[in-house]
């Protein structure tokens, strides 16, 4: 069935930092792919997303590019600041129903 | 804001007793949907329900618990003689189509439940 695999967190990065979250699928069709954002006390809020190959998806300076040739949709971030400090979750949907698959979700602690 | 309310936002019970988990989806969404979120993991899918139906309760205990979404008022989660395994983050999200054509899902804050 499909999946979604993120890096293993937390990860821990300084303030202005480069910031990546790997993020890679398993699908059989063609996937929609999402970022969602859990602040610490609060619920995910949709970060970004992207519906097809090549797209990318971008909000609040994070952006992640959906790349079917390797499965992957990376969120990337050129510099990260206290406030990013989140859980970070992946996640595909197939259109064929309703669910959505998520990963386990990636802590982001940023230090000042 | 017309977000998704979730009510109360912590709960604390003692072993055995009910707890109640109330959601009211945004204004004009049908679709709502439950998760939990145990400590230090992600979210694991519970149940799917429509107005007055529920369409997939794969991912909820078959004891003890329940949900529903009536034609008024709020979806409910409902667990009967809480158990210590029962604490966790209860997140409710909404949508205006099934959430799996756009992805797009809005959740509430969440209720934590503390079993005693």
């Amino acid at each position: 069935g499909d999946s979604v695999t993120q890096m293993e967190g937390p990860v821990t990065l300084s303030e202005e930092a480069f910031l990546t979250i790997n993020c890679t699928y398993t699908a059989t069709g063609y996937p929609s792919l999402f970022w969602y954002v859990q602040y610490p006390g609060e619920g995910l809020q949709l970060l970004l997303k992207a519906t097809k190959a090549d797209d990318k998806g971008s909000n609040k300076g994070f952006e992640a590019t959906y790349r079917k040739e390797t499965t992957s949709f990376h969120l990337e971030k050129g510099s990260v600041q206290v406030s990013d400090s989140a859980v970070y979750f992946c996640a595909l949907s197939d259109g064929s129903n309703y669910q959505l698959i998520w990963g386990a979700g990636t802590k982001l602690i940023i230090k000042p | 804001n017309a977000g998704v309310m979730q009510n109360p936002r912590h709960l604390v019970r003692r072993r055995g007793q009910e707890a109640r988990l109330r959601c009211s989806p945004m204004k004009g969404h049908s679709h709502v949907y439950w998760y939990r979120q145990l400590p230090e993991e992600g979210l694991k899918f519970m149940v799917y329900l429509q107005k007055e139906n529920i369409i997939d309760e794969s991912g909820m205990p078959k004891e003890r618990f329940s949900a529903e979404f009536p034609k008024e008022g709020p979806s409910i989660l409902r667990i009967q003689q809480v158990v210590r395994g029962d604490s966790a983050a209860y997140f409710c999200a909404s949508s205006s189509t099934s959430g799996g054509n756009t992805g797009e899902l809005f959740f509430g804050e969440g209720s934590r439940l503390t079993v005693l």
